[in-house]
């Protein structure tokens, strides 16, 4: 069954620090992915994607994202995480070229403390 | 800027009532898409439609049916409430795969 593993509930890390979020799939074509943010009380938006080229992303407010083909991550990182960072990040998997359809991991909240 | 609007922020109905949310998206997009969110499930796909009229089930579609009778406007109905239907609804639009989606402020439906 193809689907999208976010393993941590919540991550929290100190203002200034690198943070990671990670996400793992399962799809069995040629995967396009996602990244969105949740602040609260309000929609999702879009923060970057894969879809072909580059491993490495980068999408807004500084994030950037690495596409690992052999160990199907695609985990989403920045190098200093800001208080305001603190959301709730979804990653999403477009299963194949064939389908608009999205799969969305079950989220990960951060916390970034002062 | 991409706007994607929904009717409603709160909506609080009786068991049994049928209930619509309306989406409406202005830029043109072919595709728009219906979650739900609930805490700990992440976003599940209830419909989409990839044109007027035209229409897919997702993966929750039970419960639930849709309507697109004009490329920007996209109603998810739910013909009979159920208390297990409460749950932030979200409304989303897209070009193609190729594209992200752009999403409404959601719809948090009780349902009592």
């Amino acid at each position: 069954a193809q689907s999208v593993a976010q393993p941590e509930d919540q991550v929290n890390v100190a203002e200034g620090n690198p943070l990671t979020v990670k996400c793992t799939y399962s799809v069995s074509g040629n995967p396009y992915l996602f990244w969105y943010v949740q602040y609260p009380n309000r929609g999702l938006q879009f923060l970057l994607k894969y879809i072909t080229g580059d491993n490495l992303v980068k999408g807004s407010y500084g994030f950037e994202a690495e596409f690992n083909k052999s160990q199907t991550s695609f985990h989403l990182k920045k190098p200093s995480a800001l208080v305001s960072d603190s959301a709730l990040y979804f990653c999403a998997v477009s299963p194949d070229e064939g389908t608009d359809k999205l799969i969305f991991g079950t989220g990960t909240r951060l916390q970034v403390f002062p | 800027d991409v706007k994607v609007t929904q009717s409603s922020r709160y909506l609080v109905k009786r068991t049994g009532e049928k209930v619509f949310l309306e989406c409406v998206q202005d830029m043109d997009h072919e595709n728009m898409f219906w979650y739900r969110q609930d805490p700990g499930l992440g976003l599940r796909l209830i419909y989409f439609s990839y044109d007027v009229k035209m229409k897919e089930k997702g993966d929750i579609p039970e419960g639930y049916s849709v309507s697109r009778e004009k490329k920007e406007r996209f109603s998810l109905i739910l013909e009979s409430a159920s208390t297990n239907q409460t749950s932030m609804y979200l409304c989303a639009s897209s070009k193609t795969s190729l594209y992200e989606q752009y999403f409404g402020p959601g719809t948090r439906l009780t349902v009592t």
